[in-house]
């Protein structure tokens, strides 16, 4: 069963647009969530993390999400993106707490045009 | 305070042969995770190893084996290379729940 679902593979946005993409997981334990970002050519880098305490987490570029326990989500969202921002996104989760194995969702390929 | 390294960046080895990848995980992390990315199976979970220990194991078969030294270092080795085992391989460093990424080792089998 998939743990983790990104419903769009592929986001194309304008410079300035907001955009948000989702991911919903599967589990009825408490989890940790994060995103992760990958540039072409490059590995993962940590983008935002909810590991416990206040549902919205907030990154250093802008980045956002909001952990909804009832619905199973973690989408992330950006009000204002940059062209920089184009890259692939990755949703993950722990869903044992005995492990740091991560499951991965397949990932949303974010395109930013001007 | 240095990242995760990985070694070496790209390899091309011949189907039948044997590979070996190395990490080095960030200074103080005993938990070393491997990922195998391809474009048709996404990012999976190889194993993870814990103060030499390994932890946890994804479903990967016999010929993906991985090892981690009393300095935290890893290694992962494959046998017998296949044509589907080109991939890029991910080494992740834990502390506590976050994991921190190397750059990945870049294997193409031909």
């Amino acid at each position: 069963a998939q743990s983790v679902t990104q419903l769009d593979s592929q986001v194309p946005v304008f410079e300035e647009a907001p955009v948000e993409l989702r991911c919903n997981y599967s589990s009825s334990v408490s989890v940790y969530l994060f995103w992760y970002v990958q540039y072409p050519n490059q590995g993962l880098q940590l983008l935002l993390k909810y590991l416990s305490g206040s549902t919205l987490v907030e990154s250093i570029n802008g980045f956002e999400a909001e952990f909804n326990k009832s619905q199973t989500s973690f989408h992330l969202r950006k009000p204002s993106v940059h062209i920089s921002d184009t890259a692939e996104y990755f949703c993950a989760v722990i869903l044992n707490e005995g492990d740091y194995k991560l499951s991965f969702g397949a990932g949303t390929t974010v395109t930013v045009r001007a | 305070k240095a990242g995760v390294t990985q070694t070496p960046r790209y390899l091309i080895k011949t189907r039948g042969q044997q590979v070996t990848l190395s990490c080095s995980p960030i200074s103080g992390h005993r938990s070393v995770s491997w990922y195998q990315q391809t474009p048709g199976q996404g990012l999976q979970f190889l194993f993870e190893y814990f103060s030499e220990t390994q932890r946890n194991k994804g479903n990967f078969p016999g010929r993906f084996s991985g090892r981690q030294f009393s300095n935290s270092r890893s290694e992962m080795n494959v046998s017998t290379l296949e044509l589907g085992d080109s991939a890029l391989y991910l080494c992740a460093s834990s502390g506590g729940p976050e994991a921190f990424f190397g750059q990945g080792t870049r294997l193409t089998v031909v």
